[in-house]
């Protein structure tokens, strides 16, 4: 059973456009919910991350919203870039534990 | 902040010969680290938990005898995928965090591409 789904598979914006991915989870125990961005052939790499006692986390030009009662979270990119394009995960797990639990994956193209 | 380091980045080897794949915690030492393969443009499957000292804890489905883990010091993990066939291709990845840390403390290692022929 998948715990944390992910949506859309893929996506393709314009520079400066506002991506958003989404993601829902099943299990209230989770108290973690991060995102991670990857290149081809790299390993995920922590890009922000929110705990559920508060709805919203910005960090430069990334935002994580987050809905506790409707179990949903999602990533904003801000003014995206082509850089920006990768693949992006979304995660859960809770936080005094040792497993992740990741969504499928997007995959971003910033279109210069 | 904390480093994780897998080598090799990538590699090629013959159906029916074994491979090793290092994870090392660079600065922290780690009493848990964690194995994951991920298939092209699929996600992070976990395999297994690497225990310092102990045996690994595999996850359902994951063939034990197929992939090894050694944790011999708290510093380093190793996966052995043994008589590999071209069904094992497929990236690896391992994690770790430093120790009295929660989930933000999790590092991934740069991934080990593995290519069986």
């Amino acid at each position: 059973q998948q715990q944390v789904k992910q949506s859309p598979q893929s996506l393709i914006v314009q520079k400066g456009g506002i991506p958003i991915i989404n993601c829902a989870y099943e299990n209230t125990a989770f108290d973690y919910f991060p995102w991670y961005q990857q290149f081809p052939g790299k390993g995920p790499a922590l890009l922000i991350a929110i705990r559920p006692d508060v709805s919203e986390k910005k960090e430069g030009r990334f935002t994580i919203s987050f809905n506790k009662s409707a179990k949903q979270f999602s990533l904003h990119i801000m003014d995206s870039q082509p850089g920006d394009s990768a693949t992006y995960f979304c995660a859960a797990s809770v936080y005094t534990g040792n497993q992740f639990y990741f969504g499928t994956g997007t995959s971003l193209t910033v279109i210069p | 902040g904390a480093v994780v380091s897998q080598h090799p980045s990538w590699v090629i080897c013959k159906s029916g010969t074994s491979v090793k794949i290092e994870c090392r915690s660079l600065d922290f030492q780690a009493t848990t680290m964690f194995w994951y393969r991920q298939f092209p443009k699929q996600s992070l499957m976990l395999m297994a938990t690497s225990n310092e000292g102990s045996k690994a804890t595999y996850e359902q489905g994951v063939e034990k005898d197929k992939f090894l883990i050694n944790h011999a010091s708290l510093t380093l993990s190793t996966l052995t995928v043994t008589s590999a066939h071209p069904e094992d291709s497929s990236f690896y990845i391992c994690s770790a965090r430093p120790p009295g840390g929660g989930a933000n403390g999790y590092t991934f290692g740069s991934g080990t591409r593995l290519t069986v022929v």
